[in-house]
């Protein structure tokens, strides 16, 4: 079985700019969530979708939006780009939305200049 | 406000070595306690999950501890070996959706 799949592994943009990530949740799974992770701190919480509904914000600014399709697989939406939007961002998914194991994906490597 | 804490922040063992990692959080209430490990530059790969009313987990050379009143897991490697390097997180879960709130991490390193 294919893991948690996301799209694309690196990216780079410029200040001001407009990037969309994709994630591909385990078949079967219908949670998705969205993390941000700096250089040399622990993953923080963005976003998590079940069932198409966000079910849980985390402490961001509007410029991050994300949505989820009814294939399950999620996008993630940074608007105005900002130099400390530069992280690895990373999409887990689980079987439902209560409190399963969390599978997560290799991340996407964003670097804004 | 729940708050994680990684200690140490860095570990350097001779291979062999059996090791711990301490991980505390500050709020009690939690669901679970998952702990991951995390390679260079890469995704994060589900190590142990343990269910707040459990008390510990094991898969081959992995052992996991919850003390839940006291705030605190325990990650135990036996017989550490250079593969195992890498950084190792945990993660409390507690709230009705699956938020986890992520340690910074402890950054082992296994030596020949």
């Amino acid at each position: 079985d294919a893991g948690v799949t996301q799209s694309p592994t690196h990216l780079i943009k410029t200040r001001g700019q407009h990037v969309t990530l994709r994630c591909s949740p385990i078949s079967g799974h219908k949670s998705v969530s969205w993390y941000q992770q700096v250089l040399g701190q622990g993953p923080q919480f963005i976003f998590q979708y079940y069932e198409k509904e966000e079910r849980g914000r985390g402490n961001f600014p509007d410029r991050f939006s994300a949505r989820q399709f009814p294939n399950y697989s999620s996008e993630l939406n940074v608007n105005a780009l900002l130099l400390g939007d530069s992280a690895l961002y990373l999409c887990a998914s689980s079987p439902g939305a209560g409190l399963p194991e969390a599978f997560f994906g290799q991340g996407t490597r964003l670097t804004v200049v | 406000k729940q708050e994680v804490t990684q200690i140490p922040a860095a570990l350097s063992v001779p291979e062999g070595e059996n090791l711990v990692l301490n991980c505390s959080f500050t709020d009690s209430a939690i669901y679970n306690l998952q702990w991951f490990r995390q390679d260079p530059g890469k995704g994060l790969t589900s190590l142990l999950l343990i269910q707040s009313s459990q008390r510990e987990q094991t898969s081959g050379r992995l052992n996991a501890s919850l003390d839940k009143s006291s705030g605190r897991s325990t990650l135990y490697i036996a017989a550490s070996q250079p593969g195992d390097s890498a950084t190792y997180l945990c993660a409390v879960r507690t709230g009705g959706y699956n938020k986890l709130i992520f340690g910074a991490g402890t950054r082992l390193a296994v030596h020949p």
